[in-house]
């Protein structure tokens, strides 16, 4: 089955706990996403990569790192966790060959105390 | 800076009735996306939109794009409970790196009631 998955699922840290949320997606994209969601401001990129070892900031990248060593894992680092990065967060990939139609994985909520 | 603004934001429907979802953005785009995301889920795509006068259908939802207006809409026909959820439009567009991205809007909740 084509799918994007995520893990954790659900996460509690406290602040200034490093923590990795991974993501990998078994369709051979080229393209992989992060993004936040926050209430009234729906899907914010936080970072993107177009292939392995290509990766570039979004929107809102500020406290978070990723690496694409493989195509298909794509994870979300965050060095040092604030409240302030509590969130909805979705891991999404696509192919660029016709669209950049995105699949998203099932989301990782983060509560950071 | 590329906006993307849905209205309404919030849509309370009676069962039966007709209504429309308005996705207006700020930039030349060819390519629109509609999602659908239910409470505590993940997003499912519903529709691609390629080219200007696209329209697209399934079910009780149809998708049509007018890139000179930059505009798109969807169109709810004889709402049913089970379409009760959040529609997010996105914008595809390419930046300064020559790649594309997704800019989207900030969600319609729809919630459809007897």
């Amino acid at each position: 089955e084509a799918q994007v998955t995520q893990n954790p699922r659900y996460l509690i840290t406290v602040t200034g706990k490093k923590l990795t949320v991974t993501c990998s997606q078994n369709m051979n994209h080229e393209y992989m996403s992060w993004y936040r969601q926050d209430p009234g401001l729906g899907l914010r990129q936080i970072y993107y990569s177009m292939n392995v070892e290509v990766t570039d900031k979004g929107d809102v990248p500020e406290g978070y790192k990723v690496s694409r060593k493989e195509k298909r894992n794509f994870p979300l680092i965050l060095e040092s966790p604030s409240p302030n990065q509590t969130s909805l967060y979705f891991c999404a990939s696509s192919s660029d060959r016709d669209t950049y139609e995105q699949y998203f994985g099932p989301g990782t909520r983060l509560t950071v105390t | 800076e590329l906006k993307v603004e849905q209205n309404p934001l919030f849509l309370s429907m009676q069962e039966g009735k007709n209504y429309t979802i308005y996705c207006n953005y700020s930039t030349t785009s060819d390519r629109l996306y509609w999602y659908r995301q239910d409470p505590g889920k993940s997003l499912e795509s519903l529709f691609v939109l390629l080219s200007n006068g696209a329209v697209k259908q399934e079910g009780r939802l149809m998708a049509s794009l007018d890139t000179k207006a930059r505009l798109s809409t969807l169109h709810i026909t004889a709402a049913v409970h089970d379409l009760s959820a959040t529609y997010f439009c996105a914008v595809d567009t390419m930046f300064s790196g020559g790649y594309n991205k997704l800019i989207f809007g900030a969600g319609t909740r729809l919630a459809v009631h007897p």
